[in-house]
């Protein structure tokens, strides 16, 4: 898998976009940019994916560069429910069952 | 609901002691696996499973065995428990080999004492 940089923290207020960036210069072509978060003593929640087009769901957007070296995770209206460990991965479609957790970023949603 | 259910939530444990931590899934996903978190810590796999039968090792499989007797249940066993133990365990599934979202369970705290 190829190595991602996020920064360890960041705040946001609540209701204003929190955009949350991932490093991944050295991804390679058939490699997909994952999302997951954790909130406090739960287990990490998937949010969303993907290779090279920007990516919307029901919980966020995921706007990646046409070099494909990082991508930007974006919660629309952030509310204090979205404080969470936020990572970033990046590993092939097919790549066997290695999904490799980092530090990821600690998002703190403030009043 | 469908998905993952750990059992038990949370446990302390004597050193040297066998455990079994139990994990199901309604979701019919083929892949399951079994990761630890260590405080402040990312994730680690301790063991997968692509389909039933099979099994493999993870990063950090030692002290650690799973079985896949079917596709709802991945149990995972720690021998003779040791300190280094103490974790929280989360149990997960896929349909496929990673290629979409993994569901995570709410996890199983371990304290080896």
């Amino acid at each position: 898998d190829a190595k991602t940089t996020q920064p360890p923290s960041m705040d946001c207020a609540e209701g204003r976009a929190a955009n949350l960036p991932c490093n991944h210069s050295t991804i390679s072509g058939n490699e997909y940019v994952y999302w997951y978060r954790q909130i406090h003593s739960q287990g990490p929640q998937y949010i969303i994916h993907g290779l090279k087009n920007n990516e919307t769901n029901e919980m966020a957007s995921l706007i990646i560069t046409e070099d494909r070296k990082s991508s930007t995770l974006i919660l629309p209206h952030a509310t204090l429910r979205d404080t969470a460990v936020y990572y970033c991965i990046v590993r092939a479609y097919n790549a066997g069952n290695m999904l490799t957790f980092g530090g990821g970023t600690r998002l703190m949603v403030k009043p | 609901i469908a998905g993952i259910t750990q059992a038990p939530t949370s446990q302390i444990l004597a050193a040297g002691r066998r455990m079994t931590l139990r994990c199901t899934q309604d979701m019919r996903h083929n892949a399951m696996y079994w990761y630890r978190q260590d405080l402040g810590l990312g994730l680690r796999l301790i063991h997968y499973s692509n389909t039933a039968g099979t099994t493999g090792k993870g990063e950090v499989p030692d002290g650690y065995s799973v079985s896949r007797a079917n596709t709802d249940d991945f149990p995972l066993t720690l021998a003779s428990a040791v300190p280094s133990q103490t974790s929280v365990y989360f149990c997960a599934s896929s349909e496929e080999q990673g290629a979409r979202g993994y569901t995570f369970g709410s996890g199983t705290r371990l304290t080896v004492v």
